[in-house]
Parts: structure tokens; sequence; C-alpha cells
């Protein structure tokens, strides 16, 4: 069965050093892998998927099949950055369905 | 569009109650989700449907909770009797077609309870 998992439950850094948001993944087939975004009294919306490979507010995400992980990166944390943050994954065959990983929380600290 | 949307937004019940909880997806979208999220576990799926049928109900955690789709534009997820450990934000979600790589969440319901 497919898993995602994001090791980190609560992640803190200060404004403008690095972040890096683990997530891995186990499936058999070729996934789809996607970063969505929960700010404080917001909904929960798509960051970025990594087919598109492209950045989003500085963030980037690469896929890698070697090591099944697909970690969202940004070189300098912002203070906005702070929010829930979930990796998920999309089979094939499997309509619009999405796996979660459990999320992390970034605070992101003056 | 006002986007996906979720009643109540909150709900404080005892325990024993029902619990119903509603949601809107937006006109058009074919595929709609429902999903609970708590600390321990983040964001769990707990049943979808696509075109108002129940497709992967494995989610459901066990014969209390039950989910409807009458028709395209309603669905209802209701627990019976509730559980204090039932206690979670319940989001619902709906995506536009088959191979669409994006789901668009409602705010969520807060339920907790007593």
């Amino acid at each position: 069965a497919q898993r995602v998992t994001q090791p980190e439950k609560l992640l803190s850094v200060f404004k403008g050093a690095p972040v890096e948001l683990k997530c891995n993944y186990s499936y058999s087939g070729s996934p789809e892998l996607f970063w969505y975004v929960q700010y404080s009294r917001q909904r929960l919306q798509l960051l970025l998927r990594h087919i598109s490979r492209e950045s989003i507010k500085g963030f980037t995400a690469d896929l890698n099949k070697g090591e099944t992980s697909f970690h969202l990166k940004k070189p300098f944390a912002q203070e906005e950055d702070s929010a829930m943050y979930y990796c998920a994954l999309k089979m094939n065959n499997a309509g619009n369905m999405l796996t979660f990983g459990g999320g992390t929380r970034l605070m992101v600290k003056p | 569009d006002a986007g996906v949307i979720q009643s109540p937004r909150h709900e404080v019940t005892e325990m024993g109650q029902e619990v119903t909880l509603r949601c809107k997806p937006i006109s058009g979208h074919d595929y709609l989700f429902w999903y609970r999220q708590t600390m321990m576990r983040g964001l769990e799926l707990l049943i979808y449907f696509n075109n108002n049928v129940p497709i992967d109900d494995s989610g459901m955690p066990e014969d209390r909770f039950s989910a409807k789709m009458p028709n395209a534009s309603f669905s209802t997820l209701k627990i019976q009797p509730s559980e204090p450990r039932d206690s979670a934000v319940y989001f619902c979600a709906s995506s536009p077609r088959f191979s669409s790589y994006e789901q668009y969440f409602g705010p969520g319901t807060r339920l907790t309870v007593t």
C-alpha cells in the first residue's frame, strides 16, 4: 500500500535561514507528488507539484525516485512561510485520490 | 465563486449524540473527498465520491461513520453516536475531473465531542 511519511511534526527556523521539510513515500508505481500548505486561518491549498518543476514563493521540491523522497526546500525562510505543510501522493489509476503525510508545522522566528 | 462550502464551522456536542456535517462542492466538480485532521494522525482520507458514487470508504473509522452524496451539489458526513475521540477538524474537498491534480478544500468543521 502507498504511504507518505513526514518525519518532523514541527520545524522551527530563524528568518533568513534555509529550510527543508522532509517527505518520503512508498509506492510501487510511478507517483505524482505534491505539497499542500495551510496558512493560519486559511484553507489548505496546493503549493506545488513535482511535474511542473516550478518555484512557488521561493519553494522548490525535487522528486528523487532513488531515495523515494520529495523534500521541500527554500534557501531563505520568511516569517510568512510559517504554516502547516502536507506532502501528498497521487497514484496511477486512482482517480483524483491523494494520500497525505502527517504534516509538518513550520515556524519561522524573527 | 465561494469555493467549497462547509457547515457548520464549529460543532460542540455531547458524547452519544448524532452529528451531521455538510458540504457543498464547487459546481462542476466530479470528485468529492472527506478528510479528518488531527494532531496525531495528520490528514486522513475518510471517503471519496466520483459523480455522487462512493468509490473508496476504506478510511471510514467504523460503522458509526457514514457519508452520503444525494446529488452533485451536496454531501453529508454523519457520526452516530459520537465519541470524544471523534474530536477533530473535518475537511471536505472537491476536484474537477479525472487526472486533475488539484483538490480544492473547504474551510473545515471543527468538531468537539465532550
